[in-house]
Formats: structure tokens, sequence, C-alpha cells
């Protein structure tokens, strides 16, 4: 299985922040990578797929980037209802697998 | 709008069989764009594919569990279900169904519904 890690486990923002999300894959998954937001209590939403494609209707402060084995996810000034756990997921080959997540809080 | 629903028992003993339902709104299951998943979410695992289901029927399912688990299509109901079997507790979890289109991301997800395994 392909093993991701991410970093850091949590972070301490405030708002208006700009944020980075790094993403490591243990083998190359070329650019197969998707982030989602996961608040208390609902469903993990994806924010962006094929590492740097902006899924409908998510806000523009929200960027991917990376290929291979490392990704990073970039929120520019951090908003109020950001603040929520960030995973990232490969789909490169099965099993999909997903990283441990980030926490960003105040 | 695509809507996805999952049902079933919250309390099974262990040992027992987990069965869940994922009631699929707004498009057919037999739409040859989509694959439907399950994934499951735990305090000690976090987030964990279990597996997923084209319609014709063709299945992938994470090699960790697969020995246990059966993903199948009711097309009648447009409803998708799982099964786990000789539940023990680490399978506690928040289940949810989901949808990809293929070697890809999920991008609808329902909201999930918590199964404890306990005596």
């Amino acid at each position: 299985d392909i093993q991701m890690t991410q970093s850091p486990s949590t972070l301490s923002a405030s708002v208006g922040d700009r944020v980075t999300i790094t993403c490591r894959a243990s083998q190359s998954i070329r650019g197969w990578l998707a982030w989602y937001q996961q608040k208390p209590g609902k469903a993990p939403n994806l924010l962006i797929y094929k590492a740097t494609t902006l899924q409908n209707g998510v806000p523009s402060r929200f960027s991917g980037s990376g290929s291979g084995t490392e990704f990073t996810l970039t929120i520019t000034s951090l908003q109020p209802d950001d603040f929520a756990t960030y995973y990232c997921q490969q789909y490169n080959i099965y099993p999909f697998t997903f990283g441990p997540g980030t926490k960003v809080d105040i | 709008q695509l809507q996805l629903h999952e049902s079933g028992p919250g309390l099974v003993k262990p040992s027992e069989t987990l069965s869940l339902t994922c009631t699929v709104s707004g498009d057919s299951i037999t739409n040859s764009s989509h694959y439907w998943g399950w994934i499951r979410q735990s305090p000690g695992k976090g987030l964990e594919w279990i597996g997923s289901l084209y319609y014709i029927g063709r299945t992938n399912y994470n090699p960790s569990l697969k020995s246990r688990v059966t993903i199948s299509a009711d097309t009648s109901t447009n409803q998708v279900s799982l099964k786990l079997n000789s539940v023990v507790a680490a399978d506690t979890a928040v289940y949810y169904c989901a949808k990809h289109s293929g070697v890809a991301s999920f991008d609808s997800w329902g909201q999930g519904t918590l199964v404890t395994v306990s005596s």
C-alpha cells in the first residue's frame, strides 16, 4: 500500500494568515492526489483533485501544488470557515489511502 | 442533485455481520461513469477506504478487509450495500458511502453513520 503522511499534524493560525500543509507519498503517485476538508460531525468535502484542480464551488483562496511524492495545500488569507481538518488522499493505485490529517485551529 | 444516505444498525455484536445500505438519489447507480465506494473513519485509524463497486458488479476491496467484505448493488432500489462479517471492536467507526468516477477522488459523500461493535 502507498503510505501517506502529512505535516504538521496540528496548525495554529489566525484569520488572514497564509497556511501551507504538506502531504507526502511513500512512492510516486504522479498527480493523482486529492485534498478534503472535514468539519466535526460532517463528511469530508472534496476541495482539490488531480493535485491542482479546484473542485466546483471551492473558494479560490485554496490551491494545490506538487507531483510525484510531495504535495502542498495552501490557503491564502484564512477565513473563519476554514478552521477544520484537512486530509490528502492518493488514488494512483488501489487501495486508495488517506493521510492522517492536519487540524487547523485558532 | 446527487444525494447519498447511509442507514443500518448502530450497534453490532462482536463476531456478527455489519450490514449497511447506501441509498442514492438524484442519479442512477447504473450510471456507467460512477463508482460507489465505502470509507470508514475511526479515531485509531483515520480514514480507511473499504472498497468500491462498479454497477456491472465489478468490485475492488482493500486487501486489509477483503476476506470479510462484500459490496453489492440493488438496481431496483438504487442502493449499494456493505457487509462486513466477523466484526471486532476495531471495526467501530463512522461509515460513509461516496461516489467516485473510476480511479478518482470521492466527490460526493453521504453524511455517515456510526456503527459501534460491542456486546
